[in-house]
């Protein structure tokens, strides 16, 4: 059973618009949220985090926006650029029990066209 | 810094073989982590070590999966015998202490079992 839910495998935008990645989670206890990108043949890399005290965060062009009562958060690209064609993965984890271990979701193929 | 290196970057190998994936952790990191990225299940964590002893394998699939961390610099992922089914990108990860909810990835290993 997935805890954590990317339903869009993949996502295709026109380069300088907005890219918008979800991500649902099922687990109340998580508290911690992060997403990672991978590009083909590399390992995945961390982006961006936000933790359940707040409910956004922004780092350059990314920001991630956090609906607790919904258990849903998103990932906001803008404006896309087609350097930011990858594998974004959606991880949550738990702080509150001591183990920070993320779970990973399958992942969304973000392609942005020039 | 090199990075997390694993080796070897892609195997071939005949069901019923051995198999043995190799990680170096960045030095200094205490957790290493060992994961399994397929289509259906995205990223999975099969086991992860704290200062090379392990601490949660409930993830490693079967007996046929082992994995040991002889000192803090090198550590082992073997399936034995291997099976079709065991096809996809192994990936390893560490993280210092505290703060390892931030992975830090290796290019991975993809697995083909014919």
């Amino acid at each position: 059973d997935q805890q954590v839910k990317q339903n869009s495998p993949s996502l295709s935008v026109q380069e300088g618009r907005i890219s918008i990645l979800n991500c649902d989670y099922t687990n109340s206890m998580f508290d911690y949220f992060l997403w990672y990108k991978k590009y083909p043949a590399e390992g995945p890399t961390f982006l961006i985090s936000i933790s359940s005290i707040k409910d956004k965060n922004e780092d350059g062009r990314f920001t991630v926006f956090l609906n607790k009562s919904a258990k849903h958060l998103s990932l906001h690209i803008v404006p896309s650029q087609p350097g930011d064609s990858a594998v974004y993965f959606c991880a949550a984890s738990t702080t509150s029990g001591g183990s920070y271990i993320p779970t990973f979701g399958r992942g969304t193929s973000l392609i942005v066209h020039p | 810094d090199a990075g997390v290196i694993q080796s070897p970057r892609h195997e071939v190998t005949e069901m019923g073989q051995e198999v043995t994936l190799r990680c170096k952790p960045i030095s200094g990191h205490d957790y290493l982590f060992w994961y399994r990225q397929t289509m259906m299940r995205g990223l999975e964590l099969l086991i992860y070590f704290n200062n090379n002893v392990p601490i949660d394998d409930s993830g490693m699939p079967e007996d046929r999966f082992s994995a040991k961390m002889p000192n803090a610099s090198f550590s082992t992922l073997k399936i034995q015998p291997s099976e079709p089914r065991d096809s996809a990108v192994y990936f390893c990860a560490s993280s210092p202490d505290p703060g390892y909810e931030k992975l830090f990835f290796g290019s991975g290993t993809q697995l083909s079992v014919l």
